[in-house]
């Protein structure tokens, strides 16, 4: 059974950097049939999936076009993790962001959600 | 606005059926067997409860299931119960540069 567990900070000023690690247990990263997640939701937004990485032989990312431009989801296989970094936030960026694991286009597993507040 | 179309709340009495809605395009919903739904109760994450249109993840009660017609899915969930209270959210891969798509969610009271 996969669990994760989020860390990082819940406030955040504008402009600067949102940074989050998910430790994954009972998987791992390196995984041929995992692929790893990232989910935030916002009242204003609702679920909103940001992006993906994976290893098949070679690490891949896909990222929604919204937030591409901003955004890196990095594997640690040494710690067996893997992390969110959001560029230059805004108070729009103000949401319960999420990790999530599984297979395909599905998310099985779950973190336990942290909230990120955008303010100064 | 979310790009999956989900009525906002629906109810049921215990025992009962009901069942969700949720509309996209061909490009989505229409298009693939990516559609997953799941259950989140307040303060938790997500649950997934069907994935593949119609397939359920080891655990999850046989009174949930799912279905596709068209531009549509359905989640449908028999014999209500108390314990089946919650927020109900569809996903589909899309071939869009968004990739995935979330529905704006149902709120299933059991009364």
């Amino acid at each position: 059974q996969v669990q994760l567990q989020q860390s990082g900070p819940g406030l955040v000023k504008p402009s600067q950097t949102l940074s989050l690690t998910c430790a994954i247990s009972g998987d791992s990263v390196s995984s041929n049939s995992a692929v790893w997640h990232w989910i935030r939701q916002s009242p204003s937004r609702g679920l909103e999936w940001l992006g993906r990485t994976y290893y098949r032989s070679e690490w891949y990312n896909n990222y929604t076009i919204s937030v591409k431009s901003r955004i890196t989801i990095n594997p640690d296989t040494s710690k067996n993790q893997f992390s969110l970094q959001l560029n230059s936030v805004t108070p729009e960026d103000t949401a319960v962001y999420y990790c999530a694991g599984g297979a395909g286009w599905k998310f099985d597993s779950w973190g336990q959600g942290t909230l990120v507040t955008v303010s100064s | 606005q979310s790009a999956l179309t989900q009525p906002a709340s629906v109810s049921g009495s215990p025992g009962q059926s009901i069942t969700i809605s949720c509309t996209g395009t061909s490009s989505d919903v229409g298009g693939y067997k990516y559609v997953s739904w799941y259950q989140q109760h307040p303060g938790k994450a997500p649950k997934l409860m069907i994935y593949e249109v119609s397939n359920r993840p080891s655990g999850v009660s046989n009174r949930f299931s799912g279905s596709k017609s068209g531009n549509t899915a359905s989640l449908t969930i028999s014999g209500l119960q108390a314990e089946d209270e919650a927020d109900y959210y569809c996903c589909s891969y899309t071939r869009s540069s968004t990739l995935v798509v979330f529905g704006g969610g149902t709120k299933l009271t059991v009364l």
